[in-house]
């Protein structure tokens, strides 16, 4: 499994744009690249999913470059409840759900007023 | 995309008891995780519990402080043994959900023991 690094914490304000970068430079061909967020006393919940590219959805965009070995999410206009622990994890995608996740050390973010 | 129902969602024990917590799934899933997150740090896994066979336990976890059963395809249950002050942490069960390639995870158990 290709190991991830990204930022132990960051602060930012309400509404400002939050950029949280993964580095994975050993990420394999068949690897993706997932995010998760965790809240404080629930489990982490799968926020986006991407593979080259940009990824984005109603949550959340996923900009990945050329060389895959890294990653950015992008959070547009946060606001105080985006406070989480943001986890990047890479590894294909396991068929039929036979295999784990593996987490990193995940990065705690803080939005203030 | 899969609910899970976990209990208790919290509890403090003696040492030298046993908890045993639940995970309910409201679909039909062929795996299901176990995992530990000891306070304010990253997720752990603890095991794999496949319907029908032994639990698949990682490095550092063995099956007689952790055992797992897995009856059908929708429950598991994970029980902590033994315990002392240094297994206090939250215990989540996890599935994949099928419909997104994501794996939802139940709101966790906040164990303390004391």
């Amino acid at each position: 499994l290709a190991k991830t690094t990204q930022p132990i914490s960051m602060d930012s304000y309400e509404g400002q744009e939050v950029n949280i970068t993964c580095s994975h430079n050993n990420i394999a061909t068949n690897d993706y690249i997932t995010w998760y967020q965790q809240f404080p006393s629930q489990g982490p919940r799968f926020i986006i999913q991407g593979y080259k590219t940009k990824v984005t959805n109603e949550v959340a965009s996923l900009f990945i470059p050329a060389d895959r070995k890294s990653s950015t999410l992008s959070l547009p206009r946060v606001s105080l409840s985006d406070t989480a622990v943001y986890y990047c994890l890479v590894g294909d995608i396991p068929s039929g759900g036979r295999r784990a996740l593996t987490f990193g050390s995940g990065t705690r973010l803080q939005v203030q007023p | 995309s899969a609910v899970i129902s976990q209990k208790p969602s919290r509890d403090i024990c003696q040492r030298g008891t046993s908890l045993t917590i639940q995970c309910q799934v409201d679909s039909q899933v062929t795996m299901m995780f176990w995992y530990r997150q000891q306070p304010g740090q990253s997720l752990t896994l603890i095991a794999t519990a496949n319907q029908g066979s032994e639990a698949t336990y990682e490095s550092g976890f063995v099956i007689d402080k952790f055992p797992i059963s897995r009856p059908n395809l929708t429950f598991s249950t994970l029980t902590v043994s033994n315990m002392s002050p240094e297994d206090s942490s939250i215990y989540l069960c996890s599935v994949q959900d099928g419909t997104n390639y994501g794996y939802t995870f139940g709101s966790g158990t906040r164990l303390t023991v004391v």
